[in-house]
């Protein structure tokens, strides 16, 4: 199985900060049709996981463009511009790459 | 706007068994890849099960420490997606969600405990 591995844990940051949550995969997730299969999610306090980026850097329909992500085929970067308020929550980067889908531990959003 | 309401949670005996549904609107579910993830006490994400389209034939896949126990299906005239879950464990305790991975249920509570 594909193991995601996020960092830090958590991150405290004060309003209008950027931030940024790191994604490692055990296994290359570029696929031979070039997309790399890799999603970032965010959890809100009480809420289901919503989708923020799909295929490594593809903004979902109605995110902010405050949230960005890139990458490579093993390490990926998901950074908050201008963090407010509304981003608190535990974010996930997952893997649809192949099944079993993985998921990372998350990283928990504080505000200072 | 897309509506995903998953049903049939609750407080369950070691070894015994729950169907879980989740009807859904809002997207064409008949071409939609169907899956059923999980979430742990301690916040982890853990999918369990997909089921494809037809195009696909309804191609099925599980997590391997749930196969023989879970079984998924669709029912693409209700726009609707269920979990057979059988002989439960404590360990299978969790929020489970339907998902398309774009859109997510509410989450229904599992609680298996004697």
């Amino acid at each position: 199985d594909i193991v995601m591995t996020q960092a830090p844990l958590s991150v405290s940051v004060t309003p209008g900060e950027s931030a940024s949550i790191s994604c490692r995969s055990s296994k290359s997730l570029l696929h031979s049709n070039g997309i790399t299969y890799v999603y970032w999610y965010l959890q809100k306090p009480g809420k289901s996981p919503q989708l923020l980026i799909y295929r490594m850097s593809n903004l979902a329909s109605g995110v902010p463009d405050r949230f960005s992500g890139s990458g490579s085929e093993t390490d990926f970067t998901l950074k908050i511009s201008r963090v407010e308020a509304e981003d608190v929550g535990i974010y996930y980067c997952g893997q649809l790459l192949e099944n079993p889908r993985t998921f990372g531990g998350g990283t928990k959003l504080e505000l200072k | 706007e897309v509506q995903l309401v998953e049903t049939g949670g609750g407080l369950v005996q070691p070894g015994n068994s729950l169907k879980l549904s989740c009807a859904t609107s809002g997207f064409t579910f008949s071409t939609a890849w169907m899956n059923w993830i999980r979430q742990t006490p301690g916040k982890r994400l853990e999918w369990l099960a997909q089921i494809e389209d037809k195009s696909n034939n309804y191609f099925i896949s599980y997590l391997e420490s749930v196969k023989g126990r879970f079984t998924i299906s669709r029912d693409d005239s209700k726009s609707s997606v269920y979990l057979q879950m059988n002989n439960l464990k404590e360990e299978d305790t969790a929020i489970y969600y339907c998902t398309t991975y774009s859109y997510w249920g509410q989450g229904v509570m599992v609680t298996v405990s004697s």
